[in-house]
């Protein structure tokens, strides 16, 4: 069960847009909708920013926004904000009744 | 106000075991699962395995099969992490959260556990 992949870093300016992708195989990713975002600030616990692809929770800014296209979903922060500087998270569920993550993503606001 | 909350820091040695904790509040703590995490210094994040406490389900992840235990006692809201024989490379924060109303969705997590095995 390998970990899902996703970039290492990624960086963007304030008020830009920027992406990040979270690519498994057919097996997790691509096999169902269930796949959810968290972002984790250094010294804190993760906290769930999307689920089931596309859906925020409550109290969750619209700025923050998923997506999937066949084994590659994405998660999307428009209007870059110095407080979104964190670890990204992606994870899934898989056709074994388990869940994996992935590598995490760690976004810089310059 | 759904809540979980974790047991202290540990100090341990190789060889020594160890069972840590999660105890939900606010919340029906049978009908939701409760997931373990793990987060090794530096690094990311890695599903170990899941437990149903109403009945006491269990799912593991491959990679943790076989070197931890999970467990729940419904009685007072608790979950449970636990090894037989720690090593050094057990040496980490490990959070427990509760899978929410999807499958993957992990809503709500503990503020963490972190265990230090150190000779």
């Amino acid at each position: 069960q390998s970990a899902l992949t996703q970039p290492a870093s990624v960086s963007g300016s304030p008020g830009q847009s920027i992406t990040i992708s979270c690519t498994g195989t057919s097996s997790d990713v691509g096999g169902y909708t269930y796949v959810s975002w968290y972002q984790q600030h250094p010294g804190k616990a993760p906290k769930l920013i999307i689920y089931d692809v596309s859906n925020r929770p409550s109290g969750v800014s619209n700025r923050f926004s998923g997506s999937k296209s066949g084994n590659t979903a994405s998660l999307t922060i428009s209007g870059l904000q110095a407080e979104d500087e964190a670890d990204y998270y992606c994870n899934s569920y898989t056709f074994s009744n388990t869940v994996v993550f992935g590598g995490g993503t760690k976004l810089t606001v310059l | 106000e759904v809540q979980l909350v974790q047991s202290g820091a540990e100090v341990k040695k190789p060889g020594e075991s160890l069972k840590i904790s999660c105890k939900g509040s606010g919340y029906s703590f049978t009908n939701y699962w409760i997931g373990w995490v793990r987060q090794m210094p530096g690094k990311g994040l890695q599903w170990m395995g899941i437990i149903y406490p109403g009945d006491s389900d269990t799912r593991y992840s491959p990679s943790f099969q076989g070197q931890v235990t999970i467990s729940a006692d419904r009685s007072i809201s608790t979950a449970y992490l636990q090894w037989n024989s720690l090593k050094a490379s057990d040496t980490a924060i490990y959070f427990c959260a509760r899978q929410g109303q999807y499958m993957a969705t992990l809503d709500y997590w503990g503020q963490g556990t972190l265990v230090t095995v150190s000779s």
